[in-house]
């Protein structure tokens, strides 16, 4: 089947700039989570959705902001870039929550210049 | 809060040698424990998990016991392979963490012939 698949691979955006990534989970799975992975950081949890709500955030700024559609598929946006955010961003889906263990897509690399 | 140490890596090792990458946890009440692997290029695989005290995870030669009297989740493999040279992340999710997890720094490992 189907993996998750994470749109676009590479980004490069201006400081200032927003940038919209997207993710496919697996066909079934409701729940969606995005991590940031920065080489300092690790991986840090952004936030989670399931069934088109928001279930659970971590501690990044306004600026990142995510949503849900009715066939599970899931965006997040970062708006005013800084060079800080420059990393990996990675999505992972599971059928129900993390417990069932997450599967991960291959992610989106973005390049604030 | 909860947290996940991982020791430090890299880890380099021959061919066929025994493989152990240690992690301890902090958490309240009883996560669940998991280790993922990352190969280069890509996103993060499940390799196994625990979700109680005692409890052993494994999948493809690679073994953790959840041990909560010594708060560990070390992984062990018994004969490494140059194909299981990758990244290593030791994570919990916990009544804290919600429906996230929270990841170690992880461990590389380069296997050679």
């Amino acid at each position: 089947k189907a993996g998750v698949t994470q749109t676009p691979r590479y980004l490069i955006k201006t400081r200032g700039q927003q940038v919209t990534l997207s993710c496919s989970p697996i066909s079934g799975h409701r729940s969606v989570s995005w991590y940031q992975q920065t080489p300092g950081q690790g991986l840090q949890f952004l936030f989670e959705y399931f069934s088109e709500t928001q279930r659970n955030k971590g501690n990044f700024p306004g600026r990142f902001s995510g949503r849900q559609f009715s066939n599970s598929r899931s965006e997040m946006n970062v708006s005013t870039l800084e060079l800080g955010d420059s990393a990996l961003y990675l999505c992972a889906s599971s059928l129900e929550s993390v417990n069932y263990g997450y599967t991960f897509g291959s992610g989106t690399r973005l390049t604030v210049v | 809060g909860d947290s996940v140490t991982q020791m430090e890596g890299p880890v380099t090792l021959s061919e066929e040698a025994f493989l152990t990458i240690n992690c301890m946890y902090t958490a309240t009440g009883y996560p669940s424990l998991f280790w993922y692997v990352q190969y280069p290029g890509e996103g993060l695989q499940l390799l196994l998990k625990a979700t109680k005290a005692d409890d052993k995870g494994s999948n493809k030669g690679f073994e953790a016991t959840y041990r909560k009297e010594t708060t560990s989740f070390h992984l062990e493999k018994g004969s490494v392979q140059v194909s299981d040279s990758a990244v290593y992340f030791c994570a919990l999710t916990s009544n804290q963490a919600g429906t996230a997890l929270i990841f170690g720094k992880g461990t590389t490992l380069s296997v050679s012939s």
